[in-house]
């Protein structure tokens, strides 16, 4: 079975703090993408990256940065943190074989910045 | 006009009931399409791909109809364990090489007993 981690269910943070967001997951897939998630809005996303040390821009990207020098490892950096990003942060991976591939979803980290 | 748009419902529908979602999608070059189920304050999940063909899992049937663009899901015998919201994915290939993947926003559906 796929397994995607992530480091935290819950975070709470304040205003201006620089927040980690860690994801892991364990089946050599290549790609690596984190979402937020929002009431109405549905899923948009941040970042993904296709390799290691590689990053593209989501839809939504101001205000995040991303981190892949590993490739089961996806970090998703709030550089100070403000009270719009509360939010449902959901990271997801998939493969590269013949494109189209499932996305396997962590379990979330839900982020309230005060 | 949105990429991928479903209705949000909620539909309410008796045990034992047939329901069925439309997605439509935007991009005549969407690819793949995928339906995911999300329960209550958890992550999505994969439920069934959808293929050109159409394709069936247990009580759930997907059909894919590109000459309109849109998918639709079918449960059939709804259970109670059914309720959830039902994502509407489409995948498409942009420019840089890898695929993106556009999430509707999901159609909520409660089975009442």
């Amino acid at each position: 079975d796929v397994k995607v981690t992530q480091s935290s269910r819950y975070l709470v943070k304040r205003t201006g703090e620089k927040v980690f967001l860690e994801c892991v997951q364990d089946m050599d897939h290549e790609n690596m993408f984190w979402y937020r998630q929002d009431p109405g809005l549905g899923l948009r996303l941040i970042y993904f990256s296709y390799d290691v040390k590689m990053k593209e821009k989501g839809d939504i990207p101001e205000g995040y940065s991303v981190s892949r020098e590993k490739k089961e490892r996806f970090s998703l950096i709030l550089e100070s943190a403000s009270t719009n990003q509360t939010s449902m942060y959901l990271c997801a991976s998939s493969s590269n074989t013949g494109g189209g591939e499932t996305q396997y979803f962590g379990p979330g980290t839900r982020l309230l910045v005060l | 006009r949105k990429e991928v748009e479903q209705d949000p419902g909620p539909f309410n529908v008796p045990e034992g009931a047939t329901v069925a979602f439309n997605c439509t999608y935007s991009n005549s070059a969407s690819q793949s399409f995928f339906w995911y189920r999300q329960d209550c304050r958890k992550e999505p999940k994969l439920l069934m791909s959808v293929y050109s063909s159409g394709n069936e899992d247990g009580r759930f049937t997907a059909q894919l109809n590109r000459a309109s663009q849109y998918i639709s899901l079918l449960i059939r015998d709804s259970k109670l364990s059914d309720s959830a919201t039902y994502l509407c994915v489409v995948n498409l290939l942009p420019t840089s090489g890898t695929y993106k993947y556009i999430f509707g926003t999901g159609t909520r559906l409660k089975v009442l007993a």
